[in-house]
């Protein structure tokens, strides 16, 4: 079955420590992305790649950091420098040439 | 600055009559639009998109109109089912620009009445 996974899909995690979530598709898409959502508030971008071993800062880049070496996995780490960590965080993949872009579960980080 | 907004947080409609969710826009560069649903603890699913030369697009019950000179999208749903309760986002890009980068309204939550 083709995918993107997100795990966990609970997280809880003490202020002052850097946490990693992460997010793996096997839909052979060349581009993920990483979105946050608050409450009241849309998605929004904080890190997309589109090829392997590249990625670019989105909207909320800062406190936030990724990596992209292997095609199916773009984990986000979230570090202690980011002011407000408790979020929604979703993930999507993007098949190159296309627009629509296929999102994960989300997971749901509480930092306490 | 909110380049794409849903002013309307949340609908109400009665099954089987029609739902309009609006989106406007304020950059000139978006090109390209699209429509996505999304339920409680899920990740949004793609409904239905648009390209700045049309002005509009049809699937099922579906339709999205996109009116350039006023910076404005709609979704209709014809006729509105329980099953279609849930949060809808608009999202734009301007494909001219080549990154791939899409901006999301901060969605509107329908919820159909049976």
């Amino acid at each position: 079955d083709g995918g993107i996974t997100q795990s966990p899909k609970y997280l809880f995690r003490k202020e002052g420590q850097n946490v990693t979530l992460s997010c793996e598709q096997n839909l052979n898409h060349d581009a993920m992305y990483w979105y946050r959502q608050d409450p009241g508030q849309g998605l929004r971008l904080i890190y997309y790649s589109q090829i392997v071993n590249d990625f670019q800062k989105g909207d909320i880049a800062e406190g936030y950091s990724v990596s992209r070496e292997k095609k199916e996995s773009f984990p986000l780490t979230v570090t202690s420098a980011q002011k407000n960590p408790t979020a929604f965080y979703l993930c999507a993949s993007r098949l190159s040439g296309t627009d629509t872009q296929y999102f994960g579960p989300g997971t749901r980080l509480t930092v306490l | 600055d909110q380049q794409v907004k849903q002013n309307s947080p949340s609908l109400s409609v009665q099954e089987g009559r029609i739902s309009i969710l609006n989106c406007d826009y304020t950059n000139s560069m978006f090109d390209y639009f699209l429509w996505y649903k999304k339920y409680p603890a899920e990740g949004p699913t793609f409904l239905i998109s648009i390209s700045s030369i049309k002005d509009k697009n049809e699937d099922g019950r579906f339709t999205v109109f996109l009116n350039k000179s006023a910076k404005h999208l709609s979704l209709h749903i014809v006729p509105s089912q329980p099953g279609d309760s849930a949060v809808y986002f608009c999202a734009a890009s301007s494909r001219t620009s080549g990154t791939y980068k899409y901006i999301f309204g901060t969605g509107t939550r329908l919820k159909v009445l049976a």
